[in-house]
């Protein structure tokens, strides 16, 4: 079945990295559009970062532009996201969706927990 | 910048209700807007997609509605399973709501 599943989350002090990535299965990956949504505790849905089925177009969210890398190996039907100099507002799960626009196949989510 | 103002951020109902919730625009979004419904430590669940289509699965309880810059979600009947947060979603501007908490009354 079509299933989307997060891993690299976890405990990372301000100003470190962490690498989401996101494997999917069930489903041709090279012909959608992936994203990142988070959610940080008690919060609502923010988007984070989408690329496009063959990685040359990229969005991201003004909140991580220039911290944050989206990536995708088609080959491996794999997505990743790279997250440098996070802050604690970055506190979050961290989902993988399928698509850039109405979102019907997320992943599990991965927690990540920014703090000192 | 276009902003997606949800309201009522929290409303309280009965199992029967009829509730409809607004999702605002900035400026005009067309109507590639969408609505998902989520539990407590779930993943959000995709309802209504391009304003009005029901996604497969979906109860008819459930409607979309709207242009411009004005869209809703109903909910006809409401249901025990319905008791849930709802967002609404602009995916030409990839901005989601503040959300909607549907409590019992």
């Amino acid at each position: 079945q079509v299933q989307l599943v997060e891993s690299g989350g976890g405990l990372v002090k301000p100003g470190g990295s962490l690498r989401l990535s996101c494997a999917a299965s069930g489903f041709t990956f090279s012909d959608y559009y992936m994203s990142w949504i988070r959610q940080a505790p008690g919060k609502g849905l923010e988007w984070v970062s989408y690329i496009s089925s063959s990685g040359s177009t990229i969005y991201y969210a003004d909140s991580v532009k220039g911290r944050f890398t989206i990536s995708r190996d088609n080959a491996k039907n794999s997505l990743y996201l790279q997250m440098n100099s996070l802050r604690a507002e970055d506190t979050a799960v961290y989902y993988c969706a399928r698509g850039a626009g109405s979102l019907l196949v997320w992943g599990q989510g991965t927690l990540v927990t920014v703090s000192s | 910048d276009i902003q997606m103002t949800q309201s009522p951020s929290t409303l309280s109902a009965s199992v029967g209700d009829r509730v409809t919730i607004t999702c605002r625009a900035s400026q005009s979004i067309s109507n590639w807007l969408a609505w998902y419904q989520q539990k407590p430590g779930k993943v959000p669940k995709l309802l209504i997609y391009k304003t009005s289509s029901l996604e497969s699965g979906v109860p008819s309880r459930f409607s979309g509605s709207g242009s411009g810059a004005e869209f809703t979600l109903t909910i006809s009947s409401l249901q025990p399973d319905d008791f849930a947060t709802y967002y609404c979603q602009q995916y030409n501007s990839y901005l989601f709501g503040g959300g909607t908490k549907v409590e019992i009354k």
